[in-house]
Order: structure tokens, then C-alpha cells, then sequence
């Protein structure tokens, strides 16, 4: 597609249910970021995804939160057994390189997370 | 630590001026964006700096002080559609980007 697409736009949930979030990057774009974003806060690190190399979880908060990237391409963040602080904003962007070469990243609309 | 410091809400005057500053400590610099979020949407790309100076993008410019880590975003024949938040990152020495809260433009007629 032509932008980075997420879903869903709009998730409510009850506490304790798992969820998956998905990600659809820009094509032949090889970086994927995931970040979250709670109001009144700056974007928080999740995962980085760069090509084929080990991805950068350094940003996931606990070991309830994971993600995969298939075949270089569509994302999915996956938050197991959900609190009420992991409500927010979920966004997901993209870029065509390595921070280095192509700083700029390309967001999705996000995908907004309500924990019940 | 690593800390991006931006105002959080500022208001302007269709037609006029604004500038929202951006103060950072990070470890290291690799260069500063700004990016602007209109609400319910996703952040796009504004501006980039890593070196010192003014970069002039139609009613749009960013201003970078690496020796003062310091920079401003001016917004010029303010509209309307300018309403929105302005988000200051910087990319430090791991290239990892270190996001501000992000200043909420609230535009008057």
C-alpha cells in the first residue's frame, strides 16, 4: 500500500485477554519500528525490526509484551494477559534503511488499545 | 539520563508567528527531527537538522544549536490547519530516537 497500515484502529479489551496488533509497512521499506504513545508522554520505544538482523527489544516494558516480523514484511505485537496500564496508543512506523542512512519514518494512524 | 524538553500547549493567532523550542541531554547526537501530529492521526515528517543553522522549508523552519542543544521549530502565516502537536526527537549515538511529549499548537481566529 502506499502508506503503513495498522490494526485494528480501535481495540477495547477486558483485563487479562491477550491481544495482537498488526502492522503492514511501506513496501520494500526494511526498518519497522513499534512505539506507544500515552497522553501527555513522548513516543515510547517498543521493538526495532531491521531486515533479517535479531531485532532490538531493549523498549518492550515486560515479558507479557512480544512481537514478529514475517518474511521482512507485516509486523504483529502481541500483549499477552493486558493491564489497565498498557491502554494507549500503539504506533507502528516504517523507514527504508538503517537510522544511519534514512532517519525519517513514515507512521501508521496507530492502533488505540482500552483496557477494561 | 536522556531528556527532550518541549512546552506542552502553546496558543497563537491566525496569520502570526510561533515558535515551539526544543531543549535535549542525550548521549550523543546524530541529528533532530520534528514531526506533526494532527489528533487521531500519525505523526509525519517535518524537518531534520544535525548540523548547526537554519533549514527553511516554505512557512516552515527549524533552527539547530548542537553546542547549546537547543533547537526551534518557527511556524509562519499561521492557519488554521496548523493546529496540531509538534513532536521534537533526537537520534542519539545508538541512532535510537529520543522522543519530547510533544507541544499542542492551539490556533485562534
Amino acid at each position: 500500500g502506499a502508506g503503513v497500515s495498522q490494526s485494528p484502529s480501535n481495540k477495547v479489551t477486558e483485563k487479562g485477554k491477550d491481544v495482537e496488533l498488526r502492522c503492514d509497512p511501506i513496501s520494500g521499506h526494511t526498518a519497522l519500528y513499534w512505539y506507544r504513545q500515552s497522553l501527555g508522554q513522548g513516543l515510547e520505544f517498543l521493538i526495532y525490526f531491521q531486515g533479517n538482523s535479531a531485532p532490538d527489544k531493549s523498549g518492550l516494558p515486560s515479558d507479557r509484551f512480544s512481537a514478529e516480523r514475517t518474511g521482512g514484511s507485516v509486523s504483529t505485537l502481541t500483549i499477552q494477559r493486558t493491564q489497565q496500564e498498557d491502554s494507549a496508543v500503539y504506533l507502528c512506523a516504517s523507514s527504508k534503511g538503517t537510522p544511519d542512512v534514512s532517519g525519517e519514518l513514515f507512521f501508521g494512524e496507530g492502533s488505540r488499545l482500552t483496557v477494561l | 539520563g536522556q531528556n527532550i524538553d518541549q512546552p506542552t500547549e502553546m496558543t497563537a493567532t491566525e496569520g502570526a508567528i510561533v515558535q515551539i523550542n526544543c531543549t535535549y541531554q542525550t548521549s550523543g547526537f546524530n541529528g533532530l527531527f520534528w514531526y506533526q501530529q494532527h489528533a487521531g492521526e500519525a505523526p509525519t515528517f517535518l524537518s531534520y537538522n544535525v548540523l548547526d543553522g537554519l533549514e527553511e522549508k516554505g512557512r516552515f523552519s527549524s533552527f539547530l544549536s548542537r553546542s547549546k542543544g537547543y533547537s526551534y521549530l518557527l511556524l509562519k502565516e499561521l492557519q488554521m490547519k496548523d493546529s496540531a502537536s509538534y513532536l521534537c526527537a533526537v537520534m542519539d549515538s545508538n541512532y535510537q530516537l529520543i522522543w519530547g511529549a510533544g507541544t499542542k499548537l492551539i490556533i485562534k481566529p
